[in-house]
């Protein structure tokens, strides 16, 4: 399996909050990805980072920001949590895009008040 | 931009029998690659089976395989045999071949009957 770790595994906050999600790899892969995973709508992409302190934004990035300062570390920030974004949150890695698959960490449960 | 669409939210099959999942996309591209993905309870994203767009011959892996129609932008999922563990929730996802995000459908959830 390939190592990827995210922290916490699950969170209740309130709403107003700062919220901070970590994905840690030890695969020393290019791409990681942040998805959030809710009824009715598989898997979105909210943020990606294609190296070090390259990143952009996904198809609903509004109210997250993202931060890759080191290879192994995506972390996925809420800036002010409100309650649409109570979701299962995953981070996925891989290492060359085309038919590599992407490789998924345990989710996070994130539920906010 | 491209869609992915699962249309059956639910599908039981009586275990040891055979059962497809369906899966449809709309894109404009001629080059893409597309996966299934099984998640467990665990929740847990793993990796069925994935198939290239360049290629003619369907993508087989043990039980699971696809019928790939490029021309109907259709892309199902067939598990032979079922067994117990096969129950899961099932995601079809698209990618470009220029790389870039995972696009998945909405997902079928898949119980087993023994």
């Amino acid at each position: 399996d390939a190592g990827i770790t995210q922290s916490p595994r699950h969170k209740v906050t309130e709403t107003g909050t700062p919220v901070t999600l970590r994905c840690h790899q030890t695969e020393n892969h290019r791409y990681m990805y942040w998805y959030r995973q809710d009824p009715g709508h598989g898997l979105r992409l909210i943020h990606y980072s294609y190296g070090v302190k390259d990143t952009d934004k996904g198809e609903v990035s509004d109210g997250y920001s993202v931060s890759r300062s080191k290879t192994e570390d995506f972390l996925l920030t809420l800036e002010s949590a409100t309650s649409s974004q109570t979701s299962v949150y995953f981070c996925a890695i891989n290492d060359r895009e085309g038919n590599q698959p992407q490789h998924f960490g345990d989710g996070t449960r994130l539920s906010i008040l | 931009a491209q869609t992915v669409t699962q249309s059956q939210p639910e599908m039981s099959v009586q275990e040891a029998e055979t059962v497809t999942l369906s899966c449809t996309y709309d894109t404009s591209e001629s080059d893409y690659y597309l996966f299934w993905y099984k998640q467990p309870p665990s929740r847990q994203m793993i990796l069925v089976i994935r198939q290239e767009a360049y290629k003619q011959q369907n993508a087989t892996e043990n039980r699971f395989s696809v019928n790939f129609q490029k021309a109907a932008k259709s892309f199902s999922l067939k598990i032979s045999d079922s067994q117990l563990g096969d129950a899961a929730m099932y995601f079809c996802a698209y990618r470009s071949a220029f790389g870039g995000k995972l696009i998945f459908g909405q997902g079928t959830e898949l119980s087993v009957k023994p």
